[in-house]
Parts: C-alpha cells; structure tokens; sequence
C-alpha cells in the first residue's frame, strides 16, 4: 500500500518533446506538492496545491503545468523539454499545518537528450 | 536563493564513530524538520523540532533545534553502515509555510 506513488519511474526523452509524470496519494492529505531533485541532492518546491488550487507557484518556467483533478492526484506537464530539466522529480503530501511532515514519492527520473 | 545551509557536505566514517551534522539559517522557522534520503527513493522524516532549544532524541540520532529557532544539528551515536544516507534539513516559513530544504549531509559509515 504505497501512500504517495508516482509514475513513470524513470523517463527518458529528447528535447522538445512533451511529457507528463503522474501522481497520486492514499493519504487523505490536503495538500500536495512538486519538488525538484538536481544533480546536487538540492530539493526545491516547484508548486503546492491545497484541495486542487494552486497555492505555490515558484519561479518555475511556464512550460511546465500541474494539474489537480482532484486532491488525491497531482499530476505534473512539460512541453518542449530541455537538457536542463534532467533531474528527479517528487510529489508529495502533507495534511497542511505548521508541523506536518512531507510524505514523498519515490521519484520520477528524467533524462532529456 | 538557499535559506539552510547544511554542512558538512560529505561525511565518511567508520563504524561505531559518532558525528554532528549542521543546519543553519539565517532566518527565523517556525518549524524544522530532519529527513533522511537512500537511494531511489523519496525523503522520509526523522524528526520534527518546533520550540527554541528543544533537544529530542531517536535512539542512537539526537536532535537540537536552537534557542533563536534559525539552525538546528543532528548527533549520530556511534554510527552503523544502516544510518549511510542523505541527510536533510527543512524549514517551514514564508507566507504559506511551505518547506523549504537545505542542500544535504551524505553520510558514509564504513564497516
């Protein structure tokens, strides 16, 4: 019973191609986030929803668009990808609130070329 | 513009030597939290600290959050090769509270 389960695993396309990774929580959580993974290890928040609106939008280009059918499910679009969005991509939940903890998917890997 | 900045960056040692692991900020969080990262898979929280100067401990991992609420260590006991991992800090501030992350300890415990 994975509680954040993301798909695909590993993604390996060519520049200017279009893709889109999925995203789906068990949890009943509130709240669901995008963060990406670079090469580095460093974790950056790219967007948060909250009961499929979205309330954190970093400075992410806009080729790239969350979608919330619902709050269970975040999934997340990237047209025209470029080398540079190579990295790990991880959803994840919360219940929302000051102290609750971030429950992370196992990552999508992506590999433009 | 990175708000934590954990360090050491890279940490190898042996097994059975203890560690301290760093996070520090020059902001003000609300709350802190320690995940900790293997490979292929997602960050899994170890612990959440919320009040200046609280010390709390998880077997052999203590963690001090400070009294000014802007850094925070994590103290390792005599370290086996299962603690080797990925170790980060995570602030929550800003207007929505959202986490933000710090860049990570890696830490290697040989046999």
């Amino acid at each position: 019973d994975t509680a954040v389960s993301q798909t695909p695993k590993y993604l390996v396309t060519q520049m200017g191609n279009d893709k889109s990774i999925k995203c789906e929580q068990n949890l009943g959580h509130d709240t669901m986030y995008w963060y990406k993974q670079d090469s580095k290890k460093f974790l950056k928040i790219m967007f948060s929803y909250n009961n499929k609106e979205l309330i954190i939008n970093e400075t992410v280009p806009n080729r790239f668009s969350p979608k919330s059918p619902d709050k269970a499910h975040l999934n997340l679009h990237i047209n025209s990808l470029e080398l540079g969005d190579s990295a790990v991509y991880f959803c994840a939940s919360s219940q929302g609130g000051l102290y609750s903890p971030l429950h992370f998917g196992n990552g999508t890997r992506l590999t433009v070329t | 513009t990175q708000l934590l900045e954990q360090s050491p960056q890279f940490l190898s040692i042996q097994e059975g030597e203890n560690l301290t692991v760093y996070c520090n900020s020059s902001s003000v969080f609300s709350s802190l939290q320690w995940y900790r990262q293997e490979p292929g898979e997602g960050p899994v929280l170890l612990v959440t600290v919320v009040t200046g100067g609280e010390v709390k401990k998880l077997k052999r991992l203590t963690f001090q959050f400070g009294d000014a609420r802007k850094d925070s260590s994590l103290h390792i006991t005599a370290a086996q090769p299962g603690d080797t991992g990925l170790y980060l800090c995570a602030g929550a501030g800003g207007v929505y509270n959202d986490m933000r992350f710090g860049a990570g300890t890696r830490l290697t415990v040989k046999p």
